[in-house]
């Protein structure tokens, strides 16, 4: 079965540090999404790609990059983590001209 | 930008009992989604409505689709425990982001 994943489920890190968060997808979907979740503000858009070497800022991107080699893969990098990067981040995907979105499991960073 | 506001931010019901949460914006769309997160888990598809006034039907779950385009409500009949979570309203415009509400979080009392 197609599905969505991402690695490592938890991460504890220090400021300062890059960081690297993997998203994998086996639907062969263009559409790519990471998402962080804090509480009180939902579910907030970092950066999304609509197809390979494309990449697009969302509302919260300062302090995040992604890149996009192949259709499966959407890595998501803190260069530098801060405290308050400390958050659940999830990765989504979703077929062209559909609009359901399909999330991966989630990814919680802790920033000490 | 577009934003959905989302009410209420949490609910505390008994089992048994109905649940009615609504989702409102300045901006029209064409598809109004409606996602359940599970404690742990990602958010996942409940409802999909692609019509002006369409209302939708799954198991214990109704949605609609305001006629205006600029809203839309769930209604959970008879609540059960395996219903606590948070419930996202979505927004899209074909070939656009999908724009989220901040999310109604479910607990039910014992």
């Amino acid at each position: 079965d197609a599905e969505i994943t991402q690695s490592p489920r938890h991460k504890i890190t220090e400021t300062g540090r890059q960081v690297t968060l993997a998203c994998h997808q086996t639907w062969n979907h263009n559409n790519m999404f990471w998402y962080r979740q804090d509480l009180g503000h939902g579910l907030r858009l970092i950066h999304y790609s609509y197809g390979v070497q494309d990449t697009n800022k969302g509302e919260v991107s300062d302090g995040y990059s992604v890149s996009r080699s192949n259709t499966e893969d959407l890595p998501l990098t803190l260069e530098s983590a801060a405290s308050s990067q400390t958050s659940v981040y999830f990765c989504a995907s979703r077929e062209d001209r559909g609009d359901e979105q399909f999330f991966g499991p989630g990814t919680r960073l802790t920033v000490l | 930008g577009q934003q959905l506001n989302q009410s209420p931010q949490s609910m505390f019901i008994q089992e048994g009992e109905d649940v009615s949460m609504n989702c409102t914006s300045s901006s029209i769309f064409n598809t109004w989604l409606w996602y359940k997160q599970d404690p742990g888990e990602g958010p996942v598809l409940l409802i999909a409505l692609y019509k002006a006034g369409e209302l939708t039907s799954n198991g214990r779950l109704t949605a609609q689709f305001g006629i205006t385009r600029k809203d839309s409500f769930l209604n959970i009949s008879a609540s059960i425990p395996s219903d606590v979570g948070i419930y996202f309203c979505a927004g899209a415009n074909r070939d656009d982001k999908i724009i989220f509400g901040k999310g109604t979080r479910l607990h039910i009392l014992p």
